[in-house]
């Protein structure tokens, strides 16, 4: 258990489906990460928030809508996804977001899309 | 060409090996970071360094910053450092950039 939960920890949904990623985390970082992870492909960082605040978005398709709600809370708001979006999606919380920042995941949320 | 290469990709070891992966990267970095990635997803921070050299247990991580390299080492590897070690370059301005991972697998 390293600090930061994700759930669901697997997902199945159709493209037509409206679900979320929930990450919570109670080590008092002030940063919250989304990351994806495709089969064979690095990971991709998808958002950053800091204080609650999106400080980058690194052009992820608008059916990806992040939410934090507050500094512990993060979603993931999925909405008519394509079978391409298929990969691990992970959490992460940070200190801060600016400077060396040592990162701590969530097990992650292998999301598929059929 | 991604910006940060690892090496190898895969690699099979017997217990007791001394393991050593690889990570060159392009870009001008604030840190780097070893990762290691178990079966089923969950990731672990094992370093961050931005320069010289940091031990913890058998792991050993070593930077150099004018050849744009680093090395993590295991020694004394035994079957339960079996996993997928990430490597990944803070840059700059804060973007994280994550190698494709080194598949290590040790048999006792």
């Amino acid at each position: 258990e390293t600090g930061v939960t994700q759930t669901p920890r697997h997902l199945v949904m159709g493209m037509t489906n409206k679900k979320s990623l929930k990450c919570e985390q109670h080590l008092g970082h002030n940063a919250m990460y989304w990351y994806k992870q495709s089969a064979k492909k690095p990971l991709e960082l998808m958002f950053v928030y800091s204080l609650e605040e999106r400080v980058e978005n690194n052009s992820v398709p608008s059916r990806f809508s992040p939410e934090c709600p507050n500094s512990s809370h993060l979603f993931l708001h999925l909405h008519t996804l394509q079978p391409e979006d298929s990969a691990l999606y992970l959490c992460a919380s940070s200190q801060n977001s600016l400077g060396a920042n040592v990162l701590t995941f969530g097990a992650g949320s292998r999301l598929t899309v059929l | 060409k991604n910006e940060v290469e690892q090496s190898p990709q895969n690699l099979t070891a017997q217990e007791g090996e001394f393991i050593t992966i690889n990570c060159s990267y392009s870009v001008g970095i604030s840190a780097l970071h070893w990762l290691q990635q178990h079966p089923g997803g969950g990731i672990v921070s094992l370093f961050m360094l931005s320069s010289g050299k940091k031990k913890h247990g058998r792991l050993i991580a070593t930077i150099n910053i004018q050849e744009k390299h680093s090395s993590l080492h295991i020694t004394a590897s035994h079957p339960r450092d079996s996993a997928v070690y990430i490597c990944a370059v803070e840059g700059v301005y804060n973007d994280m950039r994550f190698g494709a991972g080194t598949r290590l697998t040790v048999k006792p």
